[in-house]
């Protein structure tokens, strides 16, 4: 099955700065990565996908990244602001006939600091 | 995005017990799946809730264990049978958007302490 590594575990920033996570998965048939973003005791969500047909994806200060060849796949965000502070978590899954299961990895705690 | 719910938010109950977790959808989606997320940890797949037939479950997990239910397509029960302080997670219900779409968007989540 997929697996999706998550580096690194942990990331503190200075305001204003640039954060950027990365992940690596197994399974080349992979087409669709999301990025997701949990506050403490708050439901994971969705801030961010990118298909395997696209090579990089921007919404505002965020941006993600897409290397199918070397299958790795990274999180960006400029300008670092405190309410960036969370643990994001990236996954990768497969197409629809396979019922889109997520695999997440291990997940990154950033902590922006004022 | 739909609007999820799960009953209840969180409970505690104690060793052996069983505890029937609540799904809610606010419109019909197709796909219905059940995480679960150990303290500090990430979040796992337990099973596809498939409308009309049995769940399918991931390497780990059994229907003996997390029974689930999906009898229409805005609702799914997950059950954590005969429970150990091992148990004790966060679980988490999961949709589709729905479509050719592929996003997944997460309820509230229960948070089961087991004693």
């Amino acid at each position: 099955g997929e697996n999706v590594e998550q580096h690194p575990s942990t990331l503190s920033v200075q305001e204003g700065d640039s954060a950027v996570i990365k992940c690596t998965y197994s399974d080349s048939a992979s087409n669709y990565f999301p990025w997701y973003k949990q506050e403490l005791g708050k439901r994971p969500q969705l801030i961010i996908d990118i298909r395997s047909n696209v090579g990089e994806k921007k919404d505002q200060r965020i941006a993600v990244t897409l290397n199918k060849t070397a299958k790795h796949f990274s999180l960006h965000i400029t300008e670092t602001q405190p309410e960036d502070s969370a643990v994001y978590f990236c996954a990768a899954s497969r197409t629809k006939a396979a019922g889109n299961k997520l695999t997440f990895g291990g997940g990154t705690r950033v902590l922006v600091k004022p | 995005s739909a609007v999820i719910s799960q009953k209840p938010s969180r409970d505690i109950c104690q060793r052996g017990t069983s505890l029937t977790i609540q799904c809610q959808v606010d419109s019909q989606v197709t796909m219905m799946f059940w995480y679960r997320q150990q303290p500090g940890q990430s979040l796992t797949l337990i099973a596809t809730a498939n409308q009309g037939s049995e769940a399918t479950y991931e390497s780990g997990f059994v229907i003996d264990k997390f029974p689930i239910s999906r009898p229409n397509l805005t609702f799914s029960t997950l059950t954590v049978s005969n429970m150990s302080p091992e148990d004790s997670s966060i679980y988490l219900c999961s949709v589709e958007g729905g479509g050719y779409r592929s996003e997944q968007y997460f309820g509230p989540g229960t948070r089961l302490t087991v004693t």
